[in-house]
């Protein structure tokens, strides 16, 4: 079955850049009608969306992180990936990628989620 | 502030039925039909309950159903049981400002 793992350092400094990838096992990302997102949720939070790539490349953002978000793909590795610059810490919070049926537009398969902590 | 609003916490006895509520706007819970409900237990991860207003994914309970009448979906557990208790959440497909939005979350406690 398809599954996510999320890999990156769980410790960034602030102002520097935040760099998380996304391994798609049991499947190839670029094999049917579906969006990569990226969502995070700091402790004791809700759920908070911040971006997604299709297969085409194409992409979507959420406002909120203010262009400092980029979302990209890697076919040959079956990978996508964040980076966030310019990190502080209201950034620090449990980030998970999600598979986003393209049809339902629903989050169906998680990645276990990475603990990512902002902090000198 | 999430766009969608939950209830911050429902709770129930076992046996009993539950409804979570999630209103939004006609941009997104009104307007499209593309509203999932998804069930976190603490430290873990979201799963799927709900896509597309009322459908169950395969291996979700039919104690799970989901519905919506204007700017409000709902998500309704019927013979509650212990394992029951999590935070729900609710997301939406909308026009405003991102393609995806979700709900603050409620969380359910069984007395």
């Amino acid at each position: 079955q398809v599954q996510l793992q999320e890999s990156g350092p769980g410790l960034v400094k602030p102002s520097q850049t935040l760099s998380l990838t996304c391994t798609v096992s049991g499947a190839s990302i670029d094999s049917g009608t579906y969006y990569w997102s990226w969502i995070r949720q700091p402790a004791g939070q809700g759920l908070e969306w911040l971006g997604r790539i299709y297969t085409t490349g194409n992409t979507n953002y959420n406002p909120s992180l203010k262009s400092r978000g980029t979302i990209s793909v890697d076919t040959s590795k079956n990978q996508f990936s964040l980076r966030l610059s310019s990190v502080t810490a209201a950034d620090t919070a449990v980030y998970f990628c999600a598979r986003e049926s393209g049809d339902s537009l629903a989050f169906d398969i998680w990645g276990q989620g990475t603990m990512v902590t902002v902090s000198s | 502030q999430s766009a969608l609003t939950q209830p911050a916490s429902v709770s129930g006895s076992p046996g009993q039925s539950i409804t979570i509520s999630c209103t939004g706007t006609s941009s997104d819970v009104g307007g499209y039909n593309y509203v999932s409900w998804y069930q976190q237990y603490p430290g873990k991860v979201p799963k799927l309950m709900i896509y597309e207003v009322s459908n169950r994914p395969s291996g979700v309970s039919n104690r799970f159903s989901g519905s919506k009448s204007g700017n409000t979906a709902s998500l309704t557990i019927s013979g509650l049981q212990a394992d029951d208790e999590a935070d729900y959440y609710c997301s939406s497909y909308t026009i405003i400002r991102t393609p995806v939005v979700f709900g603050g979350g409620t969380k359910l406690t069984v007395l």
